[in-house]
């Protein structure tokens, strides 16, 4: 059983809707990362976040917003997106950022549909 | 920059059948290397790792040899089960001092009865 948990694992959204997506762990961890992944490309990292600092920003649009109140939970506030952002999003986290043999836990992922 | 190369997949085996999917990288330094999966509806779960070269992670029946000569980090098992069928991520970390992931395009495993 994962340690990681997301919710919703499913999210249907118009392009003027406002959403978030949340993630949880139970791990006792100190990095929590978004990942998306869309159909045949590689896993996409989107933030990094280690002691609820962001320390990674890769690019991403400004319709998607993260924030982390606290180093157990993430948060992926989601407003005005196109449907070309529809993929499956992934949280984990991991002990450390830094700790290249660090192992990352992952969670199940939402799916999400922008119409 | 750093990289993973998969092999392409749809991969469709017989159960019993040999496993080999196929993972080459690009990295500065020293990276550690990773294998994760991922059975359908679920997210990435660790397979195995090797952090030094030479090194053999295993797992369930795979196994995956760290060769630094060759930049490789191959995935085999030996006799397959249905239950194996899912999407296999070849991935790298570490090469910079972090734990940034960098991932393969993911192989697709299907093992039929």
């Amino acid at each position: 059983e994962t340690g990681v948990t997301q919710t919703p694992r499913h999210l249907v959204m118009g392009m003027t809707n406002k959403k978030s997506l949340k993630c949880e762990q139970h791990l006792g961890h100190n990095a929590m990362y978004w990942y998306k992944q869309s159909a045949k490309k590689p896993l996409e990292l989107m933030f990094v976040y280690s002691l609820e600092e962001r320390v990674e920003n890769n690019s991403v649009p400004s319709r998607f917003s993260p924030e982390c109140p606290n180093s157990s939970h993430l948060f992926l506030h989601l407003h005005t997106l196109q449907p070309e952002d529809s993929a499956l999003y992934l949280c984990a986290s991991s002990q450390d950022d830094s700790a290249a043999t660090d192992t990352q836990y992952f969670g199940p992922g939402t799916r999400l549909t922008v119409l | 920059g750093d990289s993973v190369t998969q092999m392409e997949g749809p991969v469709t085996l017989s159960e019993e059948a040999f496993l080999t999917i196929n993972c080459t990288y690009t990295a500065t330094g020293y990276p550690s290397l990773f294998w994760y999966v991922q059975y359908p509806g679920e997210g990435l779960q660790l397979l195995l790792k090797a952090t030094k070269a030479d090194d053999k992670g295993s797992n369930k029946g795979f196994e995956a040899t760290y060769r630094k000569e060759t930049t490789s980090f191959h995935l085999e098992k030996g006799s397959v089960q249905v239950s194996d069928s899912a999407v296999y991520f070849c991935a790298l970390s570490g090469s910079g001092n972090t734990g940034k992931l960098i991932f393969g395009q993911g192989t697709t495993l299907q093992v039929k009865p």
